[in-house]
């Protein structure tokens, strides 16, 4: 049962345009996400993070936001750069007192310059 | 992050021998996690240790899988008897301490991963 689903499998975008991945998750009890992004043959690098108590987080070019009633949260990256060409997971914290993630499959961004 | 550090990188097993994973979390972190990722998937969560401590493995697999986190060293997680499904890159994370969810911040800190190939 994937709890956290990432859809589209990769996408492609212009260098300078907005970028936006997207995670949807089933179980109501999450209450933590994160974005990490991977590089090929390195670990997974976190992003930014939002709480189930906000809507939005923001932190420079990234941009995270939470629609709860629809179980659904974004990535926005703006403007989009070359570097950014990566894997992206979203994570969700499971509130059981282990605090372990659970992942997405991942997306994978292609910034063409 | 290379502060979180895994060795080997690569690792090569014949079926029916047995990989030892190696993790050194960052430096004044105590909660370790290991992960694993099979090809064209995402990360699957195994086993949640702290010191001396197993807290979740409802990750892992019952036979062969164990891992451990000693008061000194390295968290180490063992495959025995390896098979060829056994082949995946393996990822170690750590943290220092756990905020409440929502008041702070949760992020894990991974390692650059362990590639086992089992032939």
């Amino acid at each position: 049962d994937q709890q956290v689903k990432q859809n589209s499998p990769s996408l492609s975008v212009q260098e300078g345009r907005i970028s936006i991945l997207n995670c949807d998750y089933t179980n109501s009890m999450f209450d933590y996400f994160l974005w990490y992004k991977k590089y090929p043959a390195e670990g997974p690098t976190f992003l930014i993070s939002i709480s189930s108590i906000k809507d939005k987080n923001e932190d420079g070019r990234f941009t995270v936001f939470l629609n709860k009633s629809a179980k659904h949260l974004s990535l926005h990256i703006v403007p989009s750069q070359p570097g950014d060409s990566a894997v992206y997971f979203c994570a969700a914290m499971v509130d059981s007192g282990t605090y372990k993630y659970i992942f997405g499959t991942g997306t994978r961004l292609k910034v063409l310059a | 992050n290379a502060d979180v550090m895994q060795n080997p990188r690569h690792l090569v097993r014949r079926r029916g021998q047995e990989a030892r994973l190696r993790c050194s979390p960052m430096k004044g972190h105590s909660h370790v996690y290991w992960y694993r990722q099979l090809p064209e998937e995402g990360l699957k969560f195994m086993v949640y240790l702290q010191k001396e401590n197993i807290i979740d493995e409802s990750g892992m697999p019952k036979e062969r899988f164990s891992a451990e986190f000693p008061k000194e060293g390295p968290s180490i997680l063992r495959i025995q008897q390896v098979v060829r499904g056994d082949s995946a890159a393996y990822f170690c994370a750590s943290s220092p301490r756990f905020e409440v969810p929502g008041l702070g911040e949760n992020e894990q800190f991974f390692g650059p991963g362990t590639r086992l190939t089992v032939l």
